[in-house]
């Protein structure tokens, strides 16, 4: 029962250009969505979130736009900066104890 | 920065034996958890713990795990008798605020427990 799902495992693109890291979801119930990045021997760290009454949401070179219609979600990093390799997971809140649902993660590769 | 503090980073056990994997969240967080995952798997959560029990736990938290806060800092997640697919990478988690009032879900993790069961 995969309520998340990221598609695609793996991402690499040059320095300087756009990244899209893609999620959808099979719950039109869901109310807000989230992405976390995670680096290798560390635990994932929260990085931007969006409400589902809104379609976009910008901070700095991160921003998350949300197509309910299409239960879809994506997460544009522009400029890419090497640092910014890592594993990204869309996740959902899921109840009211915090409990998350995420997704299969997409390992974003910046090339310098 | 604050952070969730996990111990051990590495833990290798024989199948059948008991492990407790360790964490000290944030000092002045309230709510809970664990998650694992499994090598090459999502994140998957286990469990939510607030004000001393248990408030979810997912149909992998069966009768062999538990958690406990046993003082003030300390949360710990104890397998009684291990197996071979209890090897993961454990993840303690926290958050201050009520998840069901921030929506954001903005948990702060540990950097983890990684479990080999030979």
């Amino acid at each position: 029962d995969q309520q998340v799902k990221q598609n695609s495992p793996s991402l690499s693109v040059q320095e300087g250009r756009i990244s899209i890291l893609n999620c959808d979801y099979t719950n039109s119930m869901f109310d807000y969505f989230l992405w976390y990045k995670k680096y290798p021997a560390e635990g994932p760290t929260f990085l931007i979130s969006i409400s589902s009454i809104k379609d976009k949401n910008e901070d700095g070179r991160f921003t998350v736009f949300l197509n309910k219609s299409a239960k879809h979600l994506s997460l544009h990093i522009v400029p890419s900066q090497p640092g910014d390799s890592a594993v990204y997971f869309c996740a959902v809140p899921s109840g009211n104890t915090g409990k998350l649902i995420f997704g299969q993660g997409t390992t974003l590769q910046v090339k310098p | 920065e604050p952070e969730v503090t996990q111990t051990p980073s590495h833990q290798v056990t024989q199948m059948g034996q008991e492990v407790i994997l360790r964490c000290v969240p944030i000092s002045n967080h309230l709510y809970f958890y664990w998650y694992r995952q499994i090598l090459g798997q999502k994140v998957e959560f286990l469990v939510s713990f607030y004000n001393n029990e248990i408030s979810e736990k997912s149909e992998i938290f069966d009768d062999q795990f538990s958690v406990e806060r046993p003082d003030g800092s300390n949360f710990t997640l104890k397998i009684r008798s291990t197996k071979l697919e209890d090897s993961a990478m454990y993840f303690c988690a926290s958050i201050l605020d009520s998840p069901g009032t921030f929506r954001g879900g903005k948990l702060f993790f540990g950097s983890g427990t990684q479990l080999s069961v030979l």
